[in-house]
């Protein structure tokens, strides 16, 4: 049972579009849902990170929306680049043992 | 600092054999996880560890084992090597419970 839906499995944008990630939980006892970036034949990495009780969050081009009553929320990435193709994974972290569930991944491609 | 190390980067496995994977973090995380990684599928939680001498099972711990000996070293050992177990594995450490987790390069492990 995948605790953390993810979507869309694939994005293609052209660079300057405005890619958006969503994600879906049911497990109220996450208490941190965090965004990582894959690049290909790398481990992944922490890109941003949002609270259930913040709304949005912006760190550079990257924004995470969240909607607390829907139990959803969603990464744009503005003015997206070449460089961002990457596989992103949203996670939420269960409080009591602090485990990540990963949603199953977005391949995102951006032509230049 | 070189972070989260794991070894060997690639592996052939015949059906049955065993084999370990090893996995160094120098940043003197309590914390340490292993996870695989299938296409279409995101990360999953095989072990993890809040310290040395400690271990606990994750989303899908059949098949493997895990030690903690020291702070830094993390092996993952599989038995009976299966068809099933061909996957990338990637090794995490974390401070604490952090939704901040460092990955390493990962190990590409094929079972023929």
């Amino acid at each position: 049972q995948q605790q953390v839906k993810q979507s869309p499995q694939s994005l293609i944008v052209q660079k300057g579009g405005i890619p958006i990630i969503n994600c879906a939980y049911e497990n109220t006892a996450f208490d941190y849902f965090p965004w990582y970036q894959q690049f290909p034949g790398k481990g992944p990495a922490l890109l941003i990170a949002i609270r259930p009780d913040v709304s949005e969050k912006k760190e550079g081009r990257f924004t995470i929306s969240f909607n607390k009553s829907a139990k959803q929320f969603s990464l744009h990435i503005m003015d997206s680049q070449p460089g961002d193709s990457a596989t992103y994974f949203c996670a939420g972290r269960e409080s009591t043992l602090g485990r990540l569930y990963f949603g199953r991944g977005t391949q995102l491609t951006v032509w230049p | 600092n070189a972070g989260v190390t794991q070894t060997p980067k690639f592996r052939i496995l015949k059906i049955g054999q065993s084999m370990t994977l090893q996995c160094t973090q120098d940043m003197n995380h309590n914390y340490m996880y292993w996870y695989r990684q299938d296409p279409g599928m995101g990360l999953k939680l095989i072990y993890y560890s809040v310290g040395a001498g400690i271990t606990d099972k994750g989303e899908v711990p059949n098949g493997y084992n895990v030690s903690r000996s020291t702070t830094e070293d993390f092996p993952l050992r599989l038995e009976l090597a299966a068809p099933s177990q061909t996957s990338v594995y990637f090794c995490a450490s974390g401070l604490g419970s952090s939704y901040e987790q460092y990955f390493g390069p990962g190990t590409r492990l094929t079972v023929t």
